[in-house]
C-alpha cells in the first residue's frame, strides 16, 4: 500500500543543537512537500521538492530529495525554541484506483531552552 | 483575512446525528482538499476537488461521508450517522493551479461525537 514513514517519531534537543528528520516513501514520488504544524495549529507549507537529488535551503532549514525520489530529509541547524512543532512530509500517490495525497506520521520536535 | 476559513470551529454531536462542515478556500484556488487528523497523527486524505469536480475520494472512506463543492467555490463535508470513531479534527486546504502545489490549510473543525 501507499506508505510514508518518518523517523524519528520524537526528538528532544537543546536549543542550539541540530535536528534532522527523515522521510521514506514506499513508492517513487513526483514531488514531496514538507509542512510544519505548531501545537494547536494547522499544517503550514514549508517547501516542495521536485527534482531527483534536489537540495533547497531556507535560512537554517535544509531540505533534500533523494536520487531515487523515494526519500527526503529536513535538517535544522542551531535549533531555536520557535522551531518547536511537528514536521510532516507529504506527497501525491497514484495507483490503479486514482490519486491521493499522503502525509507521513510526522516528527515532533521539542527544543529545550 | 484572505486565508482558508472553516466553520464551525467546534462541533459536538450525539452518535447517530448528521453533521455538516463548511470550508471557504482562498479566492480563485482551483483545488480544495479535505483531511481528517487525529491526535498524534498526520492528516489523512479524504477527498479533493478540482474546481467543482470531485476528482478523488479515499477508498478507505465510509459511504457516510460525502462532500460537495458547488460552483467551484466553498465546499461542504457531511457525515451521516456519526460514530464515536468520527471524532477528529477535519481540515480543509486549498491550492492554486491544477498540479500538486503548496496547500494552504484552514484552522479546522474539531468534531466530538458523544
Amino acid at each position: 500500500g501507499q506508505q510514508v514513514m518518518q523517523i524519528p517519531q520524537y526528538q528532544h534537543v537543546q536549543e542550539g543543537e541540530d535536528f534532522t528528520t527523515y522521510c521514506n516513501s514506499s513508492t517513487t514520488l513526483s514531488n514531496i512537500q514538507w509542512y510544519k504544524q505548531r501545537p494547536g495549529g494547522h499544517p503550514v507549507f514549508l517547501i516542495q521538492l521536485v527534482k531527483s537529488g534536489e537540495v533547497k535551503k531556507q535560512k537554517r532549514l535544509t531540505f533534500q530529495f533523494g536520487e531515487a525520489k523515494k526519500n527526503s530529509s529536513l535538517h535544522i541547524t542551531a535549533t531555536q525554541t520557535t522551531d518547536v512543532g511537528t514536521y510532516f512530509c507529504a506527497g501525491p500517490f497514484r495507483d490503479n484506483y486514482g490519486q491521493n495525497f499522503v502525509f507521513g506520521p510526522g516528527t515532533r520536535l521539542s527544543v529545550l531552552p | 483575512d484572505t486565508g482558508v476559513s472553516q466553520n464551525p470551529r467546534h462541533k459536538i454531536t450525539k452518535r447517530g446525528q448528521n453533521v455538516t462542515f463548511r470550508c471557504d478556500p482562498i479566492s480563485e484556488h482551483n483545488r480544495l482538499y479535505w483531511y481528517r487528523q487525529t491526535l498524534g497523527q498526520g492528516p489523512e486524505f479524504l477527498t479533493y476537488f478540482q474546481n467543482e469536480a470531485q476528482l478523488e475520494k479515499s477508498r478507505l472512506l465510509s459511504d457516510r461521508f460525502s462532500a460537495e463543492r458547488p460552483k467551484g467555490s466553498f465546499s461542504t463535508l457531511e457525515i451521516q450517522r456519526t460514530e464515536q470513531g468520527d471524532s477528529a479534527m477535519y481540515l480543509c486546504a486549498s491550492s492554486a493551479g491544477t498540479g500538486d502545489y503548496e496547500q494552504y490549510f484552514g484552522p479546522g473543525t474539531r468534531l466530538t461525537v458523544t
